[in-house]
């Protein structure tokens, strides 16, 4: 299978601080990317997706950033809050009818 | 909406018994999948489907079977449960194929297998 990775595999923040959440993807095919946000006891939930045309987008409070170049992925979060202390992974299609996830980043923000 | 709802939230099975996880949603999406996560990995595909009567193998669907009668519901059948596969279920489902658009999950079924 597809090998998605992060750097690291927990980030702790101050709160109100920006936290940058890495990710490394194997697939020079893939196209579409996808970020999720899962908090103890739920599924995950979308947070935002980009494309493999783009390099940058922008949603409420979190930017994803794409480089195509050294295959990295990664996830800003601005003015981080005590609501965004949860795992978070990233997904990479590279075609078919399959989404390849990684293991995940623990966020904890303090308080 | 209520979005994707799953039921039980938890199970524990003895080695050999089956069960049946449900999954229904209402958003009237035709791409629904059935996921497990184990802890410290990613989430691994088990099974999809792309419409009712269509349902295809995932990346690890041994030991498991679907169906997709409707539209809204992907129920996920163990037959004869064992250790590997205590695990959390998580179905999921989509507008358009994973390539194009989100995935929406439900908030999982915890299966314990002794």
């Amino acid at each position: 299978g597809e090998s998605v990775g992060l750097h690291l595999p927990t980030l702790s923040v101050q709160e109100g601080d920006n936290s940058i959440i890495n990710c490394a993807y194997s697939n020079s095919a893939s196209d579409y990317f996808i970020w999720y946000k899962q908090e103890s006891g739920k599924g995950p939930q979308f947070i935002i997706d980009i494309r493999s045309n783009m390099d940058k987008r922008q949603g409420q409070r979190v930017t994803v950033l794409l480089n195509k170049t050294v295959k990295h992925l990664s996830l800003q979060i601005a003015a981080t809050q005590p609501g965004d202390s949860a795992v978070y992974f990233c997904a990479e299609n590279p075609g078919a009818n399959n989404l390849f996830f990684g293991t995940g980043t623990r966020l904890t923000v303090i308080p | 909406n209520a979005g994707v709802t799953q039921t039980p939230k938890f199970r524990i099975l003895k080695i050999g018994q089956s069960m049946t996880l449900q999954c229904t949603q209402d958003m009237n999406h035709n791409y629904m999948y059935w996921y497990r996560q184990d802890p410290g990995m990613g989430l691994k595909l088990i099974y999809y489907s792309v419409g009712a009567g269509i349902t295809d193998k995932g990346e690890v669907p041994n030991g498991y079977n679907v169906s997709r009668s409707t539209t809204e519901d992907f129920p996920l059948r163990l037959e004869l449960a064992a250790p590997s596969q205590t695990s959390v279920y998580f179905c999921a489902s989509s507008y358009s194929g994973q390539g194009s658009s989100p995935l929406h999950f439900g908030n999982g079924t915890r299966l314990t297998v002794t």
